[in-house]
């Protein structure tokens, strides 16, 4: 099973609300990774977790939180956030190499959450 | 950093064409992969390949790691294969994939 599967698919919130955006895979890959595409523009990379620690942090505004509870779930918890935030969200997932924990290998995507703030 | 360009960034073609779309990047690279992003926005794995060359049905790309590029190859083209063509790298000075600027693909009935 090479499938990444992300919740919501849409979400519409408020610049007051707070949500979250799941991501789960099950390929038993140890890094995962959220990214942010706004429309005509390639995805960037926001957030990287490896074995279930924080390892790359794009210098994100704190509106935006990770989690990573266990090697197959990924969160994305929103909080505050301002309309230009609105965006396609992808999650992806792969393997690590050691010992310098690189990514190696194919990365896979969920299907991601479109993200309107209001 | 690495850099990552794609060419040509629109290409527009009839059913039936073959094309080949370019990505250039400006260091030795560990990981590469071409990727489809579809109308609705997901991205598709076509390829993983940081050298050589492969092929899937019509299909294939070539990776010439000391040149610093790839290509896709796509032979009869069909309107499903419309969309967004990435190419996204890691190279050894990083820990992060990064993604080439993309070629827009129409291809028309």
């Amino acid at each position: 099973d090479t499938e990444v599967t992300q919740t919501p698919k849409h979400l519409v919130m408020g610049m007051t609300n707070k949500k979250s955006l799941k991501c789960e895979q099950h390929m038993g890959h140890r890094a995962m990774y959220w990214y942010k595409q706004k429309a005509k523009k390639p995805p960037e990379l926001m957030f990287v977790y490896s074995y279930e620690k924080l390892s790359i942090n794009e210098s994100v505004p704190s509106r935006f939180s990770p989690e990573c509870p266990n090697s197959s779930l990924l969160n994305l918890h929103l909080h505050a956030l301002q309309p230009e935030d609105s965006a396609l969200y992808l999650c992806a997932s792969s393997q690590i190499a050691f010992p310098r924990l690189a990514p190696s290998g194919t990365q896979y995507f969920g299907p991601g959450t479109r993200l309107l703030v209001l | 950093g690495i850099q990552v360009e794609q060419s040509p960034p629109d290409l527009i073609l009839q059913e039936g064409a073959n094309s080949t779309l370019r990505c250039n990047f400006s260091d030795s690279v560990n990981n590469l992969q071409w990727f489809h992003q579809n109308p609705w926005g997901q991205l598709i794995n076509l390829f993983y390949i940081p050298s050589g060359t492969k092929q899937n049905g019509r299909l294939s790309a070539t990776t010439v790691a000391t040149e610093r590029y790839s290509l896709l190859y796509i032979s009869s083209s069909q309107t499903t294969d419309s969309g967004v063509y990435f190419c996204a790298v890691t190279s050894s000075g990083t820990y992060k994939y990064i993604f080439g600027t993309g070629t827009r693909l129409k291809v028309l009935a």
